[in-house]
């Protein structure tokens, strides 16, 4: 079964700083893998995703994130950080071809100070 | 707006007692999805309807049951409730049996006292 480790519980940037949010998966073979965010009482909405092919994708809000075979990781990266990002970031891992769910990492919470 | 309709937001019960969470997935998902987000335990997948039949089971409790409608509508119904029941339910919908890209509802927020 897949499974997703965000090892970073909580992260405080500076408005304007780069960010870089970890994520690591574990599945057997390639798989689908996704950044969401939630912001205050909302739901979840997703930023990127990544299906195969090139390992650098672009999302929505000027997110990228870089899927790394060889660390089974796939870190979400903002240049440049606005006050509207705080929120929490979730990393999802899910199986091609297989299993229809979804396994998400615990999230990480972003607090962007002025 | 992510066109996943949840209700409803917030519902506030008692232990023992019974509830109902409805969502309707976007125009034309077959596709829905609940997951239950605690704070101890992150977002977990309890189950996944395909075009009315059940296509995935998690984390599901046996007191806890869902069902996909004609329309595509699906209820988690949440039984016997705990205290430790309390959490937020979201409804997720996509397209296809199998892809990964979901929608996410806004969410049900279930205090039991």
């Amino acid at each position: 079964a897949q499974s997703v480790t965000q090892p970073d519980i909580h992260i405080t940037v500076s408005e304007g700083a780069s960010l870089e949010l970890r994520c690591n998966y574990s599945y057997g073979a390639t798989p689908y893998l996704f950044w969401y965010v939630q912001s205050p009482g909302q739901g979840l909405q997703l930023l990127l995703k990544y299906f195969s092919g090139d390992t650098l994708v672009q999302g929505i809000k000027g997110f990228e994130a870089e899927f790394k075979r060889s660390q089974s990781s796939f870190n979400l990266r903002k240049p440049s950080v606005h006050w509207s990002d705080a929120a929490e970031y979730f990393c999802a891992v899910g199986a091609q071809g297989g299993s229809e769910k979804l396994v998400f990492g615990k999230g990480t919470k972003l607090t962007v100070n002025p | 707006d992510s066109g996943v309709t949840q209700t409803p937001k917030h519902l506030i019960t008692a232990t023992g007692q019974r509830v109902t969470l409805r969502c309707s997935p976007r125009s034309g998902d077959l596709s829905v999805y609940w997951y239950q987000q605690s704070l101890d335990q992150g977002l977990q997948f309890l189950i996944q309807y395909y075009n009315g039949e059940e296509r995935a089971k998690g984390n599901i409790l046996e007191r806890f049951s869902a069902q996909q409608f004609p329309d595509l509508h699906s209820e988690l119904n949440l039984s016997s409730l705990e205290l430790g029941d309390s959490a937020l339910y979201f409804c997720a919908s996509s397209v296809g049996r199998n892809t990964g890209e979901l929608f996410f509802g806004e969410g049900s927020r279930l205090t039991v006292l």
